[in-house]
């Protein structure tokens, strides 16, 4: 079964850092983009960042360019985003997601993670 | 940057009726178009891709149309589980990905 498990969300200070983690299983990881969307409450699906099969190339929407970071191992079948200078607008839901259809694009999202919240308040 | 925008912001239907959504680009994004399912508390469940090809175990009642700058969503028949709130998003021109602020099908 494919499956994106996210992890690492939680409670956090302005200006303070988390690291989110997603565990992908179920399909050859290394051949697929991967992606950060998230969600604040109440509000639509934003797309955050996303990575190259191989880990060479990355883009970040403007917001988050200069303070997230994302990465991939995959050899541990594993996508990271190490989120710093965090503010109260970063609040949301961060989904890791992926496009096994489009190979080797990354067109639509078909595969979607449960999410992890992630809060910044003081 | 383009902007999707979704109309309307909110959809009164009754069940067994008929829902049509729209989504309309500021520039052309030919047909790399996706919509989005999303009910509360629940990841979105991709719907539609190439604006109008059903992604895997879509019901048929899910039909999409449209190309360049304005999109059709429709629901031929709504179901008690259709109700939710639903997105699209472009694929033509990237970074970045850009969704619709989405809309809301309600209950009538």
């Amino acid at each position: 079964e494919v499956q994106l498990v996210e992890s690492g969300g939680g409670l956090v200070q302005p200006g303070g850092s988390l690291r989110l983690s997603c565990a992908a299983s179920g399909f050859t990881f290394s051949n697929y983009w991967m992606s950060w969307v998230r969600q604040a409450p109440g509000k639509g699906l934003q797309w955050v960042a996303n990575i190259k099969p191989d880990g060479s190339e990355k883009f970040y929407v403007d917001s988050v360019k200069g303070r997230f970071t994302i990465s991939r191992d995959n050899a541990r079948n594993s996508l990271y985003l190490q989120m710093n200078s965090l503010r109260a607008d970063d609040t949301a839901i961060y989904y890791c997601a992926t496009d096994l259809a489009s190979r080797p694009r990354n067109d639509a999202f078909d595969i979607w993670g449960q999410g992890t919240m992630v809060t910044v308040s003081s | 940057e383009i902007v999707m925008t979704q109309s309307p912001a909110t959809l009164s239907v009754s069940p067994g009726e008929r829902a049509t959504l729209s989504c309309r680009a500021s520039q052309s994004v030919t047909t790399n178009l996706a919509w989005y399912q999303q009910k509360r508390g629940q990841a979105p469940r991709l719907l539609i891709y190439g604006a109008s090809t059903r992604a895997t175990g879509i019901p048929a009642r899910f039909s999409g149309s449209g190309s360049g700058t304005e999109f059709t969503l429709t629901i031929s028949s709504l179901q008690s589980e259709d109700f939710a709130t639903y997105y699209c998003q472009q694929y033509n021109n990237w970074p970045p990905w850009t969704f619709g602020q989405g809309t809301k099908v309600e209950i009538k």
